[in-house]
């Protein structure tokens, strides 16, 4: 399989623990997005990479959460100190670098309870 | 102002309806438009691409207005198989992530 893929499928956790997340990307696409999706919402962008460099994060990364690319290729994403909000459906995707082909490829997501 | 919204669903229509969905958006700069399908509990797929001059796939086509800042989907003769959640997807310029709509759900009914 050569789509992305996401690490774990589920996670349960108790309110106050901290988790980590992986995406790994399609080989040869050099963006890497992380969105949140909740129930009946479209997928909320939290932050992506070009390669290693992290260029946007959004106002909803609050200084709990945190993403790494270390060497271009996979990515983690870590929730610190997890709260019951944080429950969702968390998305990695990733897609050539082209302005004319913006296609992103979804992983199948990772689904955090918070409890 | 959301940065792309879309019409509340869920729409519920018979199998072989025509269906449209459309989608606002907000940032006049906006370079690229996109539909993506998702299924229940599945990621976000790409349906199609949105060009200026419009285009088709099938029986799915989809449509852009620059001036008035909306994009469409129509579906024609719906299959059951149509059933899914659809999202409106804005891109600002080449170096910004995709922005989703809320999605659209439709229910296509025997």
């Amino acid at each position: 399989d050569t789509g992305v893929s996401q690490d774990p499928r589920h996670k349960i956790t108790k309110r106050g623990q901290n988790v980590t997340f992986r995406c790994d990307p399609i080989s040869e696409h050099n963006r890497l997005y992380w969105y949140r999706q909740t129930l009946g919402q479209g997928p909320e962008f939290l932050t992506y990479f070009q390669n290693e460099a992290q260029l946007e994060k959004s106002r909803l990364l609050s200084d709990r959460f945190s993403a790494e690319r270390p060497k271009g290729s996979f990515s983690t994403l870590e929730i610190q100190r997890t709260e019951q909000g944080d429950s969702a459906m968390y998305l990695c995707a990733s897609s050539l670098d082209q302005v004319s082909n913006t296609e992103a490829f979804f992983g199948q997501g990772t689904r955090l309870t918070v409890v | 102002r959301k940065e792309v919204e879309q019409d509340p669903g869920p729409f519920n229509v018979p199998e072989g309806a025509t269906v449209a969905f459309n989608c606002t958006y907000s940032n006049s700069a906006s370079q690229s438009f996109f539909w993506y399908r998702q299924d229940c509990r599945k990621e976000p797929k790409l349906l199609m691409s949105v060009y200026s001059s419009g285009n088709e796939d099938g029986r799915f086509t989809a449509q852009l207005n620059r001036a008035s800042q909306y994009i469409s989907l129509l579906i024609r003769d719906s299959k059951l198989s149509d059933s899914a959640t659809y999202l409106c997807v804005v891109v600002r310029s080449g170096n910004t992530p995709l922005v989703f709509g809320k999605g659209t759900r439709l229910s296509v009914i025997a």
